[in-house]
C-alpha cells in the first residue's frame, strides 16, 4: 500500500492562498497519477484536480481559475494551490493516488488536512 | 460534465440485512465506476472498481454491478462495521465526479 503524508497550514485567511503538499515517502511519484479531493464539513466528496502521467492536468471547472497542482519529482511530492479563498473553501482536503492507467480508481489516500478559512 | 446521482441519500438497516445503493450517471461511462466507503473522521477507502471488481481485502458481502449509466452497490448480511457513507465516482472522463453519498445507519 502506498503511503501518503499530507502537510500544510490548517488556517488560511480569506483572500489568501491555500497551499498543501502530499509527500510519497516510499514509492516513486512517477509510477502513479495524483488527485486532490475535498470535503466540506458534513458534506460529500468533491473532486478538485488530477495530475496524470506526462504532465497532463485536469481541473474541476468550478475551481479551474483558482487552482493549480504540480509535481516535484525531486522531492517525491505533489502540491495544491488555491488562491482567493473564502469561508466556502473550509474543508478537509485529501490527496489520493491511483494507478498510472487512465481510468484507475483512487487506491490510496492521505490522512487529510482540515483547512479553515478565517481571519 | 458527467453528473453522478446516488439514491437513496440515506437509509436505515439492521445487522444481517441486504442493502442496495444505486448510482446513475448522466451519460454513459462504460464500466468506469468505483465505490468507496467512508467512516467518520477517516478518508474514503476503495471498495469496488470497474463497476464490479472487489478491491483486495474487501469482504465478499460487497458486490457491484452495472454498466453504461446505471450501477448498484449491494451489501448482503450487513455487519456493524458496514455502517458508513458510500460514494460512487466515475473515472471515465478527466472531470472525475463523485455521487452525493449514501449514509447507511443503524435502524
Amino acid at each position: 500500500q502506498v503511503r501518503l503524508l499530507q502537510s500544510g497550514p490548517g488556517l488560511v485567511k480569506p483572500s489568501e492562498t491555500l497551499s498543501l503538499i502530499c509527500t510519497v515517502p516510499n514509492d516513486s511519484i512517477n509510477d502513479y497519477s495524483w488527485n486532490w479531493i475535498r470535503q466540506a464539513p458534513g458534506k460529500g466528496l468533491e473532486w478538485i484536480a488530477f495530475f496524470y502521467s506526462g504532465g497532463r492536468v485536469s481541473y474541476n471547472p468550478s475551481y479551474e481559475s483558482r487552482v493549480s497542482i504540480a509535481m516535484d519529482t525531486s522531492k517525491n511530492q505533489f502540491s495544491l494551490k488555491m488562491n482567493s479563498v473564502t469561508a466556502a473553501d473550509t474543508a478537509m482536503y485529501y490527496c489520493a493516488g491511483a494507478s498510472i492507467v487512465y481510468s484507475s480508481p483512487l487506491d490510496f489516500w492521505g490522512q487529510g488536512t482540515m483547512v479553515i478559512v478565517s481571519s | 460534465d458527467i453528473q453522478m446521482t446516488q439514491s437513496p441519500s440515506s437509509l436505515s438497516a439492521s445487522v444481517g440485512d441486504t442493502v442496495t445503493i444505486t448510482c446513475r450517471a448522466s451519460q454513459g461511462i462504460s464500466s468506469y465506476l468505483n465505490w468507496y466507503q467512508q467512516k467518520p473522521g477517516k478518508p474514503p477507502q476503495l471498495l469496488i472498481y470497474g463497476a464490479a471488481t472487489l478491491e483486495s481485502g474487501v469482504p465478499s458481502r460487497f458486490s457491484g454491478s452495472g454498466a453504461g449509466t446505471d450501477f448498484t452497490l449491494t451489501i448482503t448480511d450487513l455487519q456493524l462495521e458496514d455502517f458508513a457513507t458510500y460514494y460512487c465516482q466515475q473515472t471515465y472522463t478527466d472531470f472525475r465526479t463523485f455521487g452525493g453519498g449514501t449514509t447507511v445507519d443503524i435502524k
